[in-house]
C-alpha cells in the first residue's frame, strides 16, 4: 500500500471556480501534512503545511486534515490563471522524509 | 536568500553511458535530500545526507547510482550505467536539521535515449 494516494487525473476549472482537492495516506503515524505547488519546470514550493486535524486557511486557500480518515484536502477559492499548476499532496515522515503523492495539474481557464 | 542551486538543467545521454549532477544547498543548511521525479508522478526521496554522513538511502539502486556530500556542503548524484527508466527529473532539496526552511531546487532533467 502506497503511504500516501492522490488521484494524477488533470482537472481544469473555469476563472472564478472553487478548486478541490484531496489525498489519503495509510500511516496513522504521520503527523505533517503539505501542499506543494509545482509550476513547469520548477521545483516544487510549499503552498501549506498543517500538524493537526480541522482547517487551515490562508488567503484563497483551506487545508483540510482528518486524522480519524487519514484524508486530507486543498480548496483553492475564487481560482486565478496564475493557480494553474500541478499540486502535490505531502506527508513528513522520520527523518523529515517527505511521501508525496502522485499530483493534479491544474489548468484555470480565463 | 540564494535558492538551492543545480546544475546542468537539461541532460540527455544514450543508455549505458554516465552523468553527474550537482546541488549546492541554502547555505546552513545541515539536511541535503535528491528526490527523483519520474513524468506524471510525485517525487521519490533517493538519499538524505545530514551534513556529510547518510541519514537514508533505502530507495537508492545502489548498483548504478551513487551519491556524496564532501565537507558538508555541496552534493553529487551520479548514475552508471544509465538506463532508459532513469529518465526523469532529479530534484535536490535542503533543509534545518529539525526540517524548516525545507526548499526545492529547479531540477535536473535527465533524459536517456
Amino acid at each position: 500500500q502506497k503511504e500516501v494516494e492522490q488521484d494524477p487525473g488533470p482537472l481544469s476549472v473555469p476563472e472564478g471556480a472553487i478548486v478541490s482537492l484531496n489525498c489519503t495516506y495509510s500511516n496513522s503515524a504521520f503527523q505533517y501534512f503539505m501542499w506543494y505547488r509545482q509550476y513547469s519546470r520548477k521545483g516544487p514550493e510549499l503552498l501549506m503545511y498543517t500538524y493537526s486535524s480541522g482547517n487551515k486557511e490562508d488567503g484563497r486557500f483551506t487545508a483540510q486534515v482528518d486524522k480519524s480518515s487519514k484524508y486530507i484536502s486543498l480548496f483553492i477559492r475564487d481560482s486565478q490563471p496564475s493557480d494553474s499548476a500541478t499540486y502535490l499532496c505531502a506527508i513528513r515522515g522520520g527523518n523529515n522524509r517527505l511521501a508525496f503523492g502522485k499530483g493534479n495539474q491544474v489548468v484555470v481557464i480565463p | 536568500e540564494a535558492g538551492v542551486a543545480q546544475s546542468p538543467r537539461y541532460k540527455i545521454i544514450e543508455k549505458r553511458q554516465s552523468v553527474a549532477f550537482w546541488c549546492n544547498p541554502i547555505s546552513g543548511h545541515a539536511t541535503l535530500y535528491w528526490y527523483q521525479q519520474i513524468l506524471g508522478q510525485g517525487p521519490k526521496l533517493l538519499i538524505q545526507f545530514q551534513n556529510n554522513g547518510v541519514v537514508d538511502d533505502s530507495q537508492l539502486p545502489k548498483d548504478r547510482f551513487s551519491a556524496e556530500r564532501l565537507k558538508g556542503v555541496d552534493s553529487t548524484l551520479k548514475i552508471q550505467p544509465a538506463k532508459l527508466e532513469d529518465s526523469a527529473v532529479y530534484l535536490c532539496a535542503s533543509s534545518l536539521e529539525t526540517g524548516l526552511g525545507y526548499t526545492f531546487g529547479s531540477g535536473t532533467r535527465l533524459t536517456v535515449v
